[in-house]
């Protein structure tokens, strides 16, 4: 089985950092994922962590801890268009090389 | 655009009909992945093919099926509607499974 964790919403502010944590169980990890879906469209992929460490990517950057089962995501020079949900996915080798998505977190940019 | 084209776009059909959705993945993916987004939910995976056959299943309903044809395009088939059906179908495609992209979704309203 897996489970996955997120909060389910943060607000920040235009021109701010924030960081979106991810908490995972699961067995046969073999990547993490991070994309962005705003209301109604199609998710896009941000980024990927199959080792530990940082992965920077413009204005995006993403950890992995593969002994911790933990993940964030961090954005940087937050703009309005960063208002979104973001998906943390787990991919897993013991269940069909399969993806599976956490619950999202809709983040708020403010002015 | 993630070069995968699902039909139809919208959909409202009644309860206790079938429907079928169709999706073309990306040139050259082999992997087609089914998900269901219902309002404010997060992505709940429902089955994977690749190249032709099924690789894992999720908590996809008896009432539903899919299948991958010849030419890597799948349908899903999704039979004896219920309200709480209403929801976005996306499929996704991949080809090393590095990641995987979506289409832009086929909304299913049910009445």
């Amino acid at each position: 089985g897996q489970n996955i964790d997120q909060p389910t919403e943060m607000t920040a502010t235009e021109g701010a950092i924030v960081q979106i944590n991810c908490t995972y169980q699961t067995s046969g990890f073999n990547g993490l994922f991070w994309y962005q879906q705003h209301a109604g469209e199609a998710p896009t992929f941000l980024s990927y962590n199959v080792l530990d460490g940082l992965e920077e990517k413009g204005r995006f950057s993403s950890f992995l801890s593969r002994s911790k089962g933990y993940s964030y995501l961090l954005l940087k020079e937050l703009q309005m268009k960063d208002s979104a949900s973001y998906l943390c996915a787990v991919r897993e080798v013991n269940y069909g090389q399969n993806f599976v998505f956490g619950p999202g977190t809709r983040l708020s940019v403010l002015p | 655009d993630s070069g995968v084209t699902q039909t139809p776009k919208h959909l409202i059909t009644a309860t206790g009909q079938r429907v079928t959705l169709r999706c073309s993945p990306r040139s050259g993916d082999l992997s087609v992945y089914w998900y269901q987004q219902s309002l404010d939910q997060g992505l709940q995976f429902l089955i994977q093919y690749y190249n032709g056959e099924e690789r894992a299943k999720g908590n996809i309903l008896e009432r539903f099926s899919a299948q991958q044809f010849p030419d890597l395009h799948s349908e899903l088939n999704l039979s004896s509607l219920e309200l709480g059906d209403s929801a976005l179908y996306f499929c996704a495609s991949s080809s090393t499974g590095n990641t995987i992209y979506f289409g832009e979704g086929s909304w299913l309203t049910v009445v």
